[in-house]
This record gives C-alpha cells, structure tokens and sequence, in this order.
C-alpha cells in the first residue's frame, strides 16, 4: 500500500538554526514527490517536484532532496515567516492519486 | 487572475442536512480534485475529474458526490450530512499531459456538521 510518512511532527527552531524535514514513503512505482507549504487557514501551496533519486531543488532558504525512499526539505538560516505546516506527498505511476502525509509544522522564533 | 476558489468559505449544517460546495478555476487545468482535510492526518482524495463531464472516485469517497459540467467548475455535493463529515474541504486543479503534477489549491471550506 502506497505510504507517507513525515517526521517530525512539529519542529521549534530559533531564527537562524537551520534543520530537516523528513519524509519516508513506499510507493509500487514513484512518479514524483511533491512539497507543499501550508498557512493556517489557507490552502497548500506548491514548492517543488523531485523525480527520481539524487534530484535536489532549491527556492530561497528550502533545498528537497530524494533517495529511493524518502526526501528531505533542508531549511537553512529559517526566518519567522518560514513558520508554517510542510506537506510531502507521492503520485504513483499509472495513476492520478496523491498520498499526503500528515504534514511538519514548523515554528521559528525570532 | 484568481487561480481556485471555493464558495463557501464555512458552513455549519445540521445531521441530515444537504449541502454543495462549490469549486472554480480559471487556469483551464483539465484536471479537477476534492480533499478533505482532518487533524493528524494528511489530505485524502474524495472525487476527481480528468475532463469535463467525467468524474472518478478517490480514497474516501462514500456520502459525497460529485459533477463536472462544465471545465471551470467542480462541485462536491453531500447529500445526507453526518458529524463524520466535519472537516476542511480543499479543492485543487493541475494541467493534464507530462506535468499533471503539480496540484494548485483553493483556499478551503471549513465544514461542521452537528
């Protein structure tokens, strides 16, 4: 059965200490592995798609990375704004489904 | 340029009760998604659409349905209301070919259902 699992729930950084976000997932076939951001109240929204092993991107203070079976989203330096829940999710091949994990909340303090 | 939009943006019925949430883009993304959202767990798929006039079921999709008349718009329709329902509803709309990945979302429809 297609799986994601986040780790860990909730993480409390001070500005500046850069951490990981784990994301552990099994899936028949990956066809991608996504990150979200999500505000509270608001809905999720986009910030990278990985394809296959060994793929990084980068955007500002985020870096994903990806093996065979998990991914990390490195936070570098984070600021107060980066506070927020994190979502990893996986679409298998041959399908249209998205398995979400339950999500990072991330509180940085000033 | 609006991107998704939910109407409404909360809702309180009563058990028993019938509602329709309502879901629009303006991206002309083929593809069209209804989640709901519950505390420690992740989004679950209810009811999809690859095109208009054609919907498919997700991985919770009992006491919902769902139509696609027209590209814009996708409704999500609850017929008889249970507590169980209580929930955030998000919808979502991606392009279909290579990049059907990336999933842009609306602003949610928080749901109590007493």
């Amino acid at each position: 059965e297609d799986q994601v699992t986040q780790s860990p729930e909730a993480l409390r950084l001070q500005e500046g200490e850069s951490s990981s976000l784990n994301c552990s997932y099994t899936v028949s076939g990956l066809r991608g592995l996504f990150w979200y951001r999500q505000d509270p109240g608001k809905g999720p929204e986009f910030l990278f798609t990985l394809y296959s092993a060994g793929e990084e991107k980068e955007k500002e203070r985020l870096k994903a990375t990806l093996t065979k079976k998990e991914s990390f989203l490195h936070i570098t330096a984070p600021k107060p704004e980066d506070s927020a829940t994190y979502l990893c999710a996986v679409q298998a091949t041959g399908g249209f489904k998205t398995i979400f994990g339950a999500g990072t909340r991330l509180f940085v303090k000033a | 340029n609006a991107g998704v939009t939910q109407t409404p943006k909360f809702r309180v019925l009563k058990t028993g009760q019938s509602m329709t949430l309502l879901c629009a883009q303006d991206m002309n993304h083929e593809y069209m998604y209804w989640y709901r959202q519950d505390p420690g767990m992740g989004l679950r798929l209810i009811h999809y659409s690859v095109g208009e006039g054609t919907t498919a079921k997700g991985e919770v999709p009992d006491g919902y349905n769902v139509s696609r008349l027209k590209k814009q718009n996708f409704l999500l329709g609850l017929e008889s209301a249970a507590p169980s329902q209580t929930s955030v509803y998000f919808c979502a709309s991606s392009l279909a070919g290579r990049n059907t990945d990336t999933q842009y979302f609306g602003p949610g429809t928080r749901l109590t259902v007493l």
